[in-house]
């Protein structure tokens, strides 16, 4: 299967809001609530910060917070900060024969 | 604290198998509720699943990569491990094992990665 859709890049100042999309089709971010979010900094192993679409794990942000519209799902990072600065994955649930796929990545710029 | 570390050549020749071993501390393997998974992340590229096993044995392959993988779980031991034959330089990545937590359909903890390349 394809992977998700996600803007090359996004870039903020700190201290603002930042939105990155991710979309898919129905049969995989549309049709389940199984959205995951990583943030990856270089040299790292991502890390989880957004399961089923809006939960934080434990010790992750609440600056960091999660939705769903149709086929898009969206990762917010309110209050911008410099540690911000990294690679974000999505990551879905799909009717594929794998059962999960990635998005293609995002590359956050705290300006 | 559920961990995974990576353990393999980080030097594998063209047309020969790259094998990977993955050991798991925190937790059991045998424990229901998760898939115990393969991803690998070429250079400068994104994250692209390879596939993952179950505890019984159970496996889902990367239709991309089914014809040259296996996977396979020793619960005896705690591990898991990849065999990719006949690679390429085209499979040169960091290979990052991880755990899948079903019932949400997450990847709630990775190892560290470790990068393998192909020459």
């Amino acid at each position: 299967q394809s992977a998700l859709t996600q803007p090359a890049s996004v870039s903020g100042s700190p201290g603002q809001s930042i939105t990155i999309s991710c979309t898919g089709t129905s049969s995989d971010v549309g049709g389940y609530n199984y959205v995951s979010w990583y943030q990856q900094h270089p040299g790292k192993a991502p890390k989880l910060m957004i399961y089923e679409v809006r939960n934080r794990p434990s010790g992750v942000s609440h600056r960091f917070s999660g939705s769903k519209s149709g086929n898009t799902a969206s990762l917010t990072i309110s209050g911008l900060q410099a540690e911000d600065e990294a690679d974000y994955y999505c990551s879905s649930y799909t009717s594929g024969s794998i059962h999960y796929v990635f998005g293609i990545g995002t590359k956050v710029t705290v300006l | 604290q559920v961990q995974l570390q990576e353990s393999g050549p980080g030097l594998v020749k063209p047309s020969q198998t790259l094998s990977l071993t993955c050991t798991v501390s925190g937790d059991y393997i045998s424990s229901s509720g998760y898939y115990w998974s393969w991803i690998r992340q070429l250079p400068g590229k994104g994250l692209e699943w390879i596939g993952y096993i179950y505890y019984s044995g159970v496996t889902y392959y990367n239709p991309s990569l089914r014809s040259r993988l296996n996977i396979s779980v020793d619960t005896s031991k705690n591990q898991f491990s990849l065999n990719l034959n006949s690679v390429t330089a085209a499979d040169t990545a960091v290979y990052y094992c991880a755990r899948v937590k079903t019932t949400v359909a997450t990847v709630d903890y990775w190892g560290q990665g470790t990068l393998v390349t192909v020459s």
